[in-house]
Parts: structure tokens; sequence; C-alpha cells
């Protein structure tokens, strides 16, 4: 059975940092992709950072280039998505998702339960 | 404002059928990309309804049903039931400016 543990969501001051972490099972974890979507309170998805199997490739949306990183750990099984100058409209819960290949990644097949990230003073 | 465009809501007594529509543009569901459909109840994760423009994953219902056409899609629940009722996305590729897997705002199912 496939299974995604989202964890590291907290409370987190303005311009501070936070590292997520997706523990994976029940699949082999290298064969896919893996990405983070994010959904704030009371709003709709938003597709937000994509990783390879490899970690060769790795894409982000615009809201958060330049500050949020996606990396890997296939050894662990795990996939991580690090935060810095965090902002309040960062606050939301984070997803991870893995990627549903179809000739190319066409969107998600499986996702965590979501990780709660609270900005605010 | 979402890449993709839904209705913020619709609604059925239970039977009936619905459809929720989702508008694109040449560079997503225009540009031929698969459309995926997901189904959200209250303080979860989303699932996967709908892959490959009318495509269901094991064990979702078959009277859920998806298509497309040119820049638009839908998404028709057919014999709509109360444990049906919940929040549905869209989903698709975008090879233009807007990022490359892009969402609706999400259509909130209300069975009557």
């Amino acid at each position: 059975e496939v299974q995604l543990v989202d964890s590291g969501g907290k409370l987190v001051q303005p311009g501070g940092s936070l590292r997520l972490s997706c523990t994976a099972s029940g699949f082999t974890f290298d064969f896919y992709s893996m990405s983070w979507v994010r959904q704030a309170p009371g709003k709709g998805l938003e597709w937000l950072s994509y990783i390879s199997g490899t970690s060769l490739e790795t894409f982000y949306a615009d809201s958060v280039k330049g500050r949020f990183t996606i990396s890997r750990d296939n050894a662990e099984n795990s996939l991580y998505l690090h935060m810095n100058s965090l902002r309040e409209e960062d606050t939301a819960v984070y997803y991870c998702a893995r990627g549903l290949w179809s000739g190319y990644y066409t969107g998600f097949d499986f996702w965590g339960q979501g990780t709660l990230v609270t900005v605010s003073s | 404002q979402s890449v993709l465009t839904q209705p913020p809501s619709v609604s059925g007594a239970p039977g009936q059928r619905v459809t929720i529509s989702c508008t694109g543009s040449s560079s997503n569901i225009g540009a031929g990309h698969d459309v995926l459909w997901y189904q959200q109840f209250p303080r979860t994760a989303p699932k996967l309804l709908i892959h490959g423009d009318n495509n269901r994953p094991s064990g979702v219902p078959d009277r859920f049903t998806g298509s497309k056409s040119g820049t638009s899609a839908s998404l028709a629940i057919s014999g709509v039931q109360a444990e049906d009722e919940a929040d549905y996305y869209c989903q698709s590729y975008d090879s233009g400016l807007s990022g490359r897997w892009v969402f609706g705002g999400g259509t909130k199912l209300t069975v009557l």
C-alpha cells in the first residue's frame, strides 16, 4: 500500500525558516518524481515544486522560486521542502504528492495527509 | 486567480446527474495535456478521481466520468449520492508561463 506521511509543519515567524518532510513507503521511491502542493485556508490547490526521481531536475512555481528548495534522500525514502524567508501568505497545509506517469508526469496519484504551516508574529 | 476556471459551487438532488466544468487555454487543456480530477473532503487530502481525461483509478465508482473538448473539460456524476458531497478540483499541465502543473479553483458539490 502506497503511503506518504507529511511532517514538520508548525508556527513560525515571518522571515523564518522551516523544513518539511515526507516519508514514503509501499513503492520504489526512486522510480517516481515527487512534488509539493499547498492549500491556503479556505482556498484551492497550488503546485509549488517538483523533483525527478534522480534529483537531476527540479522546478518551482514563481511564488516560491528563490525561497524554497526541494530535495530528496532516496536511501531514506524521504522528500523535503526547505522553506526560507517565510511570509504570512505562505500559511497553508502542505502536501507531498507522487507523480503520475503517462508519457510525462501529468499529475499526482497519491498524496500525503498534509502538514500545517502557520506564518505569524 | 486560478489558471483553470471552475464554478465555485454546484448542487443536485440524490440520483440526479451533476456536471462540473473546467475551462483552460491553449497552453494547457487546449494543448492536449491530460486533465485530472481530484475529490477532497473537509480536512483531508485530495484523492485522484480521474486521470488521462476519462480514466478512473481502481476503486472509483463508475458514476464518475470525465470528458474533454477543445480548451475545456467536464466531470459528470451520474446518480449523485450524499457521500459525493465534497470539493472537486481539475488539474492539467501547462506548457506556457503559468507554471507547470495547474489547478482549477475548486467546486463545492452540495447534495440537496
